[in-house]
């Protein structure tokens, strides 16, 4: 199994431009979320997913959108890219549901100009 | 919704002593706390989780206690070793149906 496996590693976007944050994982899942890392702010959840077809807000939702069309993918997109979203972004899984471990993908490091 | 208070943010000790993270929880419908550990320029990894129902679990040198009445839990690990050093995360999941994790303790273990 591959895990969670997201791409790209590094991204650096100018103002306003839309990108998507690929994150996928093998393990049949059903639970999805999308964090971002910020210094000294610990990681705080964008949005995430109960199964295919089911998303929802997390704490920081604006700016991105989620949509969840298939079990293993959740993409994430950024609309119109901000300084304030330069972070760095952890897609995670769990078997279930946020009462079980969550399985990290590596990260992307977004950079916004 | 709930809010997960971290201390101390840094954490400095001398390797063989024992190091303690605290959290605090606002909601009282939590019901599950697990810690996560971060290496640098790594993901972040489970290494212990509590259950509501739990009052104390160990796993060798790591131990979660919790106090429900308090609204706190907290981390400890004996006989710190060097590989100890990293960024520690407590977290609490409860009827939101998310987890809200605290801003991290950065644990530096001494040789």
């Amino acid at each position: 199994n591959a895990g969670v496996t997201q791409t790209p590693k590094f991204q650096v976007l100018k103002t306003g431009q839309s990108m998507t944050l690929q994150c996928a994982q093998d393990m049949n899942h059903e639970y999805m979320s999308w964090y971002r890392q910020d210094p000294g702010m610990g990681l705080r959840l964008i949005h995430y997913s109960v199964g295919a077809g089911i998303t929802d807000q997390g704490e920081v939702p604006n700016g991105y959108n989620v949509s969840r069309s298939t079990t293993e993918d959740f993409p994430l997109r950024l609309l119109s890219a901000a300084p304030s979203q330069t972070s760095v972004y952890f897609c995670a899984s769990s078997i279930r549901g946020h009462y079980y471990e969550q399985y990290f993908g590596p990260g992307t490091r977004l950079t916004v100009t | 919704g709930e809010n997960v208070e971290q201390h101390p943010s840094t954490l400095s000790v001398q390797e063989g002593d024992s190091a303690v993270i605290k959290c605090t929880y606002s909601d009282s419908a939590s019901n599950y706390f697990p810690w996560y550990k971060q290496e640098l320029g790594k993901r972040p990894q489970l290494i212990i989780d509590i259950r509501s129902n739990v009052g104390e679990k160990k796993d060798q040198r790591i131990a979660v206690t919790l106090n429900k009445t308090a609204k706190h839990f907290s981390l400890h690990i004996t006989e710190t070793q060097p590989e100890d050093s990293a960024v520690y995360f407590c977290a609490a999941g409860g009827s939101q149906g998310n987890l809200i994790f605290g801003k991290g303790t950065k644990l530096s273990v001494k040789p």
